[in-house]
Formats: structure tokens, sequence, C-alpha cells
């Protein structure tokens, strides 16, 4: 069973379009994560929400938007797609306890968007 | 604010040799944690191996080990017996103690020669 998925895998699209990225979990977690890898394989975080609720929220254009229906969920807008939101985004999950070494962070499978 | 910094863009390592990734960090804090990520060319990114900073004891995950030098702020990663399986793209990164996110170096991209 896949444990952190998101749909699609790929997405090209025009620029100017509004798309969505879809994440889902099945491993019980409580924490959410959204990472972008640019063109460079440089990878950041964007965004987290733990139990439904924004804990980070870096610097990134308010084109952007997540949003998480529930604990397993956490889904990722984008409007007005420009040629530099190109890259790979991916989705992470863990567990949160008192901090420890074992709140490994799950990846996803990412997915690649191009913008035109 | 945290930073993690590779240094070698790319190595090189011969099947069944050994092969040691350079990472330094920087912080101000005294306990955190520090990750070894895999990505093969499938992108799925792998948990490699972990160190949390107040254990002494460098961790090991069978062939793979880390070198820890907390007070040079020094991270690397040692491959024993290199496999073909192993080259990837090689990302160290780091979390505070009790925060949520991980700061990820440049990456390493680590080829294996048959």
């Amino acid at each position: 069973d896949t444990a952190v998925s998101q749909t699609p895998k790929y997405l090209v699209t025009q620029m100017g379009n509004d798309k969505s990225i879809k994440c889902e979990q099945n491993l019980g977690h409580d924490t959410m994560y959204w990472y972008k890898q640019d063109s460079k394989k440089f990878l950041k975080i964007m965004f987290s929400y733990n139990n439904k609720e924004l804990i980070i929220n870096e610097t990134v254009p308010n084109r952007f938007s997540p949003k998480s229906p529930d604990k397993a969920h956490l889904n990722l807008h984008i409007n007005s797609l420009e040629l530099g939101d190109s890259a790979v985004y991916f989705c992470a999950s863990s567990r949160r306890t008192s901090g420890g070494a074992r709140d490994e962070q799950f990846f996803g499978p990412g997915t690649r968007l191009t913008v035109l | 604010a945290q930073t993690v910094t590779q240094s070698q863009p790319e190595m090189s390592v011969q099947e069944a040799e050994t092969v040691t990734l350079s990472c330094t960090y920087d912080t101000s804090e005294s306990d955190y944690y520090l990750f070894w990520y895999k990505q093969p060319p499938s992108r799925q990114m792998i948990l490699v191996i972990r160190q949390e900073a107040y254990k002494q004891q460098n961790a090991t995950e069978n062939r793979f080990s880390v070198n820890f030098q907390k007070a040079a702020k020094s991270f690397s990663l040692k491959i024993s017996d290199s496999q073909l399986g192993d080259a990837a793209m090689y990302f160290c990164a780091y979390r505070t103690l009790m925060g949520w996110k991980l700061v990820f170096g440049a990456g390493t991209i680590l080829r294996v020669k048959s």
C-alpha cells in the first residue's frame, strides 16, 4: 500500500491556468508538508499543516494556497501559473511525538509540474 | 537561520569501493537532528540514515554510516561496498529538535561505475 500518494504525477499546463495537486497519506500522521524542488534540484519547504492547522508558511507567492480538508489530505492549489512555477512538488507527512528523530518525514513520489 | 552545505556537486565511485559524501551545517542550536536522504532517478525521496545531535555515537545502517563531528558542524556519509543501486542524488538535511521543517543541502550526485 502506498504510504503517501500524490496526484497527478505529471502535470503540463499553460501559463495563467489554475491547477491543483492532491496529496493523501494513510500512515495516520498528523503533520503534512509541501516541498518544492526546483530545476537545480534544490528542495525547500513551502507549507506545513498539523492537525489541519497551518504551522509553516514560507515566503511563497499567495497564488499558492494549501488546503487540508482532514488530517490525511493536504492539497496544493496554484492560481495564475507562471513559467517559474515549473518544478517538482513533493508532499510529505510525519508523526509528531515529542520531537524525537522517529518523526521521520515520509515523502510522496512527487508531481512534476511543467508550465508552458 | 540554519543552512546546510554540500560542497561536492558530483562524486564517482567504483563498484564495491567506499565513498564519502560531505555535509556541513550552520546552527546556533545545541540539539537537533541530521539526515541523509537518497533520491534515485525515480525521484522518490528515501531516508538513508539519521543522527541525533545529542548522541555521540555515529549512526550506522548496514553499508551506510556517518561521521558526525558536532564541534566542526560536519556530517559526512560513508557508503561501503558501493552498489550500482546506490547511484542517486544524496541530500543532507537538518531539523531543529522541536522544529517541523527539513532544511536541505543542494545535493550530491553519486555515480557508481561497474
